[in-house]
C-alpha cells in the first residue's frame, strides 16, 4: 500500500518559472511532511519540511503548502534555475517514526 | 564531522555471494536507516536503530537481509545469497530526533550494489 501518492512523475520547466509537485497522503498520524532533494549519484537531502499545524512554510524560493482537511501538500518552486535540476521526494512520518516516500518527480528546468 | 558515510560506493557480486556494506552515521545522531531505492522509485524502507537497539524491520526484508548496529556506532548490513533482483542503491541515513535537525535525515551517498 503506497502511503505517499506524488505527481507528476516529470516536469519540464522554463528557467525563471514556478515548479510544482503535489503529494497526498492516507494515514492521518503523520505529523511531519519533508521534501528531499537527489542529485544522480547522491542521497536525497532534506529541503524543507512542514508540520500539519501551518498551512505554509517558505524557505527562500521553495514553499511547501499543506492542506490537512485534503490530505494534501505540494512543492512550489518559484523562479526555477537550472541548478534545481533533480529528483524530488515528497515524505511523510508520524511520532518519531521512519519516513515514508513518495516515488519522486524528476524536474528538469530548461534555459 | 564530515556527514554519513558509506562503504563501498559500488558493489558488483555474483549471484549467490554474500555481499555486506557499511555504514557510519553523523557521531550525535542516535538512529540509523537503511533504504533501498530502484531505479525511478524512491527511497523504501528496510530497517532502523535506535542505538543499538533494532527498533523495526521491513517485511518486504527476506530472512537473507541482516543489520547490525554494534555500540550503537556504525552500522553493517549483510545480504546473504544474492539475488539479481536485489540491485539497488543501498542508503544509509542517521538522525537525531530531539536534536537541532528533529527529524530530518541526513543520508550517505549510497552503495550501489549490481548482482550479476
Amino acid at each position: 500500500q503506497q502511503q505517499v501518492k506524488q505527481s507528476p512523475q516529470s516536469l519540464i520547466v522554463q528557467k525563471g518559472g514556478i515548479s510544482i509537485i503535489n503529494c497526498a497522503y492516507e494515514n492521518t498520524a503523520f505529523d511531519y511532511f519533508p521534501w528531499y532533494q537527489q542529485f544522480p549519484g547522491k542521497g536525497p537531502a532534506l529541503l524543507i519540511a512542514i508540520r500539519p499545524d501551518v498551512s505554509e512554510k517558505k524557505e527562500g524560493r521553495f514553499t511547501i503548502s499543506f492542506n490537512k482537511s485534503a490530505k494534501q501538500f505540494s512543492l512550489h518552486i518559484m523562479d526555477s534555475q537550472p541548478g534545481d535540476s533533480a529528483t524530488y521526494f515528497c515524505a511523510a512520518s508520524g511520532g518519531y517514526q521512519k519516513v515514508t516516500f513518495g516515488t519522486g518527480t524528476k524536474l528538469q528546468v530548461i534555459p | 564531522d564530515t556527514g554519513v558515510s558509506q562503504d563501498p560506493r559500488h558493489k558488483i557480486t555474483k549471484r549467490g555471494q554474500n555481499v555486506t556494506f557499511r555504514c557510519d552515521p553523523i557521531s550525535e545522531h542516535n538512529r540509523l536507516y537503511w533504504y533501498r531505492q530502484t531505479l525511478g522509485q524512491g527511497p523504501e524502507f528496510l530497517t532502523y536503530f535506535q542505538n543499538e537497539a533494532q527498533l523495526e524491520k521491513s517485511r518486504l526484508l527476506s530472512d537473507r537481509f541482516s543489520a547490525e548496529r554494534p555500540k550503537g556506532s556504525f552500522s553493517t548490513l549483510e545480504i546473504q545469497r544474492t539475488e539479481q533482483g536485489d540491485s539497488a542503491m543501498y542508503l544509509c541515513a542517521s538522525s537525531n530526533p530531539h536534536g537541532k535537525e528533529g527529524y530530518g535525515y541526513t543520508f550517505g551517498s549510497g552503495t550501489r550494489l549490481t548482482v550479476v
